[in-house]
């Protein structure tokens, strides 16, 4: 069966520093994957996605970007972290074959801006 | 700009009582419809979904309406249970990107 990681699980950084969040899928080939944030009580906001190596599409232009070295692996990073970074940050995946497939989401990472 | 519309923001039912939640959307292109739980600390899970060629799907005590001319659809909860007290939320996909509604938190009360 499939599963998706996500690390690390809660993460404290300073304003200015640097971010990398890692997600990775196993059980599955050519997955499409999706990276959002979900802001305290509300819904969930994409913020990039992509269907396959190398291929990064971007939702909100923001101090955000992604990467997809390997095929089961996103990594979601910043260069310098601002205040309203904060969130609740989710990786998903659905197949990569057929358009009317579900997503399934990892547990999330909770980051804190200081 | 919210693609789907949610309602209520928040419901309280007691035990064995039917929880309702509804979502609308304008956006014709949206050919998937899943509805998604989420526990406190976790991610949400995929709980039920619906193609807008299909009226109604029951999977146990969760329950989709569909209208497709009305452009809404909902989640009805039978016989609701302390523990289906979560965050729940409709979805819409077009392509490959999924379009939240805003979330329901539904408190199940013994």
């Amino acid at each position: 069966s499939q599963t998706i990681h996500q690390w690390p699980a809660t993460l404290v950084q300073p304003v200015g520093s640097p971010l990398s969040l890692e997600c990775t899928v196993e059980g599955t080939s050519n997955p499409n994957l999706y990276w959002y944030r979900q802001a305290a009580g509300r819904g969930l906001q994409l913020l990039f996605y992509s269907v396959g190596i190398g291929q990064i599409s971007s939702e909100v232009p923001q101090n955000l970007s992604a990467s997809r070295p390997q095929d089961r692996q996103f990594i979601l990073s910043s260069k310098k972290l601002l205040l309203s970074d904060s969130g609740f940050y989710l990786c998903a995946w659905s197949p990569g074959t057929g358009l009317l497939q579900p997503q399934h989401f990892g547990d999330g990472t909770r980051l804190s801006i200081l | 700009q919210q693609q789907v519309k949610q309602s209520p923001q928040s419901l309280i039912v007691q035990k064995g009582g039917i929880s309702i939640i509804n979502c609308a959307y304008e956006n014709t292109a949206f050919d998937y419809f899943p509805w998604y739980q989420q526990f406190p600390g976790k991610g949400p899970a995929l709980l039920i979904a619906i193609r807008p060629d299909v009226s109604e799907k029951k999977e146990g005590r969760f329950t989709i309406s569909f209208n497709k001319s009305a452009k809404q659809f909902s989640l009805h909860i039978m016989d609701s249970q302390p523990g289906d007290s979560a965050t729940y939320f409709c979805a819409a996909t077009n392509d490959y990107k999924l379009s939240f509604g805003a979330g329901t938190t539904v408190t199940v009360r013994a």
